[in-house]
This record gives C-alpha cells, structure tokens and sequence, in this order.
C-alpha cells in the first residue's frame, strides 16, 4: 500500500487531455513540493515535473503539475500515443522522513 | 551531461548479500545526494535511502533499516548499495538516482538499473 495513492490506470484518445490524481497527506504533498516521472516499460524513470509545477528542460508545455492542499495533479494535453507510459507522484514525507511515491499509474492511449 | 552507469546483473541465494556500484561522471561528484530506488518487476517504484556523497550521512527507508548500507567512494566517483539478508521478495531492479535542486528534493538522473535476482 503505497502512502500516495494514484488511479492504476487512465486511458485517453490522441488528442485529448487527461489527468492523472495524487492524493496524500500533511505530512507529505501538504508540506512539500510534488514530483512526477515518466517510465516507460525496461527503462528508468524519467524526470517529468518538479517543485509541483516545474518543467526540466526538453519537457513539452503539454505536460502540466499542480497541488492543491495534500493532493497533486499531472495534466497533459493532445495526448500521443507516445505518451503511453506509467507514471509516478513522489514528495518526501516529514513523518517518515522518506521519499514517498505513488503506485503509478499506467496511461494508455486509445 | 551526468552520467550513471551502475553495475552488472547479479544472482544471489537467499541469504547472501549483493552490493551494486553507480559510477558518477560530468559533474562535482559531492554537490547533491544520492538516491537508492527499486522496482520489482512489474510494480512501483520504492524508495531505499539517500546518502551525501560529500559527509557520508544516510538515511534508510525504515523497511530497511538494518540491511541496507549506502557507502562511497570519492576517488571514483562511487557510491555504493549493499544489501544483506536477500530474500526471493528482493529480486528488483535497482536504481541509483541523483538528486537535483537546492534542496535535493528530486530526482533527474537515474542510473540504467541494475538487475538483483534472488533465487535458491
């Protein structure tokens, strides 16, 4: 069981948007910025967004964080079938003083 | 552009230990931590610990306190992950991960994985 809690999947048709939820606690995303990955299967995770809703360089404007209170939200539009991945929320937890993610969530594009 | 190239595939017995090496390249190797993460095939991602490669200090997921060390070597650029006690549920994909930001609080460089099997 994993502390932040993800929808296993999520699917969308290409172009579309979709969102995927990050939902946790004071302790973590209510005390510290969100992460998100990007793995794509037998490869290591890639970083997606920072500091909740920073994109590292080479990230297209597509993909978009946000937070609000203990919950997190990753946002891509025109979704491509080059998208279909799984994908991670993360934040380090104060309580346990571990870096905590979510279950993932696998995108699957119609 | 920062490089991680981790260790070999490894095959264990229950029991035994397996310790999995990160080679660091094209940056000061002691300006941010170092994450551990795993992955058993086909489910999530799980923290392990961080270590500052500049002081040494650590800090383990409390799952593996007591059979994870992190350790490394500066003159190599190395940072290690040794795990005792290895059980059939610790066959995983390991990564190594460095941290990025002021504060370390994420990860933009992973290592390619290394691959631990534990198998009687």
């Amino acid at each position: 069981q994993s502390v932040l809690t993800q929808p296993p999947s999520v699917s969308a048709a290409p172009g579309q948007k979709v969102t995927i939820s990050c939902s946790g606690g004071r302790s973590n995303i209510g005390n510290d910025y969100v992460t998100w990955y990007q793995q794509f299967p037998g490869t290591a995770p890639k970083l997606l967004i920072y500091d909740n809703s920073e994109r590292p360089s080479g990230i297209p404007d597509r993909f978009s964080g946000s937070k609000s209170g203990t919950a997190a939200t990753l946002g891509i539009t025109g979704v491509q079938t080059g998208d279909e991945a799984d994908y991670y929320c993360s934040a380090w937890d104060s309580s346990l003083s571990a870096r905590v993610f979510g279950g993932g969530t696998k995108l699957t594009v119609l | 552009q920062v490089q991680l190239v981790q260790s070999g595939a490894e095959v264990k017995k229950p029991g035994a230990s397996v310790k999995v090496s990160c080679k660091a390249s094209a940056y000061t190797f002691s300006s941010h931590d170092f994450n551990w993460v795993r992955q058993a095939t086909g489910q999530g991602l799980e923290w392990m610990g961080w270590m500052n490669p500049n002081n040494g200090n650590t800090g383990y997921a409390q799952k593996f306190q007591g059979r994870v060390t992190m350790t490394r070597n500066t003159s190599i650029s190395t940072v290690y992950m040794e795990l005792n006690s290895l059980r059939s549920e610790d066959t995983a994909v390991y990564y190594c991960a460095r941290c990025g930001g002021q504060y370390n609080d994420y990860l933009p460089h992973w290592g390619q994985g290394s691959l631990v099997t534990v198998s009687s």
